[in-house]
């Protein structure tokens, strides 16, 4: 059973334009929800994240939107740029257990110049 | 101010032989998780660790698996008698105390292939 879920496995989009990802959850007690870009052959980096007490973060061109009644979440890039063609993350964790993040499997998104 | 660093980046294995994959954190990071990641799947967590500490190892299969990490040296998680299922790109992360503000650090990861 998956906990969490990217079902959009891939996404293209116009440089300049905005990218939404989705992901959504089942387990109401996540309280904290991470996102993460992966290039090919490389480990996962960290983008930002969203505290479950809050429904908006923002940090420069990425803004993450928590919407705790529908368990869904967005990240939202805006503009894109070619640079930011990768694979996205979603990731969820449960306060009290440090180092379990669940993710989800990923959303290749292509901005095209 | 190096990354997480893990070695090798890519290691081939016979069936039944023993893989050891290793992690050093970044400078500062005394927790150190490992996740696997099967083709087309998102990552799964393995364990976390603290110095000389398991504190969580509930994504480990409950054979053939160990971690640890040690006082001195990187964390060191070991396979033995690998299969062909066990083939799978291999992070290690490692994070402050803070790490849900920060976020974890990953590794470029290990390729194991089991042949």
């Amino acid at each position: 059973d998956q906990q969490v879920k990217q079902n959009s496995p891939s996404l293209s989009v116009q440089e300049g334009r905005i990218s939404i990802l989705n992901c959504d959850y089942t387990n109401s007690m996540f309280d904290y929800f991470l996102w993460y870009k992966k290039y090919p052959a490389e480990g996962p980096t960290f983008l930002i994240s969203i505290s479950s007490i809050k429904d908006k973060n923002e940090d420069g061109r990425f803004t993450v939107f928590l919407n705790k009644s529908a368990k869904h979440l967005s990240l939202h890039i805006v503009p894109s740029q070619p640079g930011d063609s990768a694979v996205y993350f979603c990731a969820a964790s449960f306060g009290g257990s440090q180092g379990n993040l669940i993710f989800g499997k990923g959303t290749k998104l292509s901005v095209k110049p | 101010n190096a990354g997480v660093m893990q070695n090798p980046r890519h290691l081939v294995r016979r069936r039944g032989q023993e893989a050891r994959l290793r992690c050093s954190p970044m400078k500062g990071h005394s927790h150190v998780y490992w996740y696997r990641q099967l083709p087309e799947e998102g990552l799964k967590f393995m364990v976390y660790l603290q110095k000389e500490n398991i504190i969580d190892e509930s994504g480990m299969p409950k054979e053939r698996f160990s971690a640890e990490f040690p006082k001195e040296g990187p964390s060191i998680l070991r396979i033995q008698q690998v299969v062909r299922g066990d083939s799978a790109a291999y992070f290690c992360a490692s994070s402050p105390w803070d790490y849900q503000t920060y976020g974890y650090t990953f590794g470029s990861g290990t390729r194991l292939t089991v042949v």
